[in-house]
């Protein structure tokens, strides 16, 4: 049972043009979310992350919008670049689960054409 | 600043053989320490974690072992490794639980 979900694989994105990551999941003691983005051979880098007592978080270019009621998240990438093409990862927690149980997605690869 | 070392980068073994993947930290003290596996075309799955010495959490039951013998090192074993076992392996820390967690370049084993 997967409890976190990508269901996009691929998103293709001209560059300057906004890319809109997905992820929901299922289990609604997850109260905290993070984005990691991966390039190939190399571990996933943390990108952003977000409390369930906020709806938003923003650094940058990046935004990370989470809807309790629907159990789902997005990032934002704007204006997108080159250089973001990569897999991006969602993953949540729960705090008072097993210590350091991050939960990810299958991840998204994101690719952005010049 | 804090860093992860993972080694090696890549590493083919034979069906039977043992493993012996090596994590250290540094820049960090009593760090939260994670071993995960990346199978091809899958998410992260997290196979062991570590909330200090000799302390070790297994997620997944299988043919894998974790040992942490210091603080800032931590590492994944096998006596005998099996063609299930291949797989893109990552090492992660924390300083807490419920921070983000950050990831090693990960070792490529392909076992044959």
């Amino acid at each position: 049972d997967q409890q976190v979900k990508q269901n996009s694989p691929s998103l293709s994105v001209q560059e300057g043009r906004i890319s809109i990551l997905n992820c929901d999941y299922t289990n609604s003691m997850f109260d905290y979310f993070l984005w990691y983005k991966k390039y190939p051979a190399e571990g996933p880098t943390f990108l952003i992350s977000i409390s369930s007592i906020k709806d938003k978080n923003e650094d940058g270019r990046f935004t990370v919008f989470l809807n309790k009621s629907a159990k789902h998240l997005s990032l934002h990438i704007v204006p997108s670049q080159p250089g973001d093409s990569a897999v991006y990862f969602c993953a949540a927690s729960r705090r008072g689960g097993s210590q350091g149980n991050l939960i990810f997605g299958k991840g998204t690869k994101l690719s952005v054409k010049p | 600043s804090q860093t992860i070392h993972q080694w090696p980068a890549t590493l083919v073994q034979p069906v039977g053989s043992p493993l012996s993947l090596e994590c250290t930290v540094e820049g960090t003290s009593n760090p939260n320490l994670y071993w995960y596996r990346q199978a091809a075309g899958r998410g992260l799955q997290l196979l062991f974690y570590s909330v200090g010495i000799g302390q070790i959490s297994s997620e997944v039951p299988q043919n894998l072992s974790a040992s942490r013998p210091q603080d800032r090192q931590f590492i994944l074993s096998s006596k005998k490794l099996l063609l299930s076992d291949s797989g893109f392996y990552l090492c992660a820390w924390s300083g807490l639980t419920n921070q983000p967690q950050h990831f090693g370049d990960g070792t490529r084993l392909s076992i044959l």
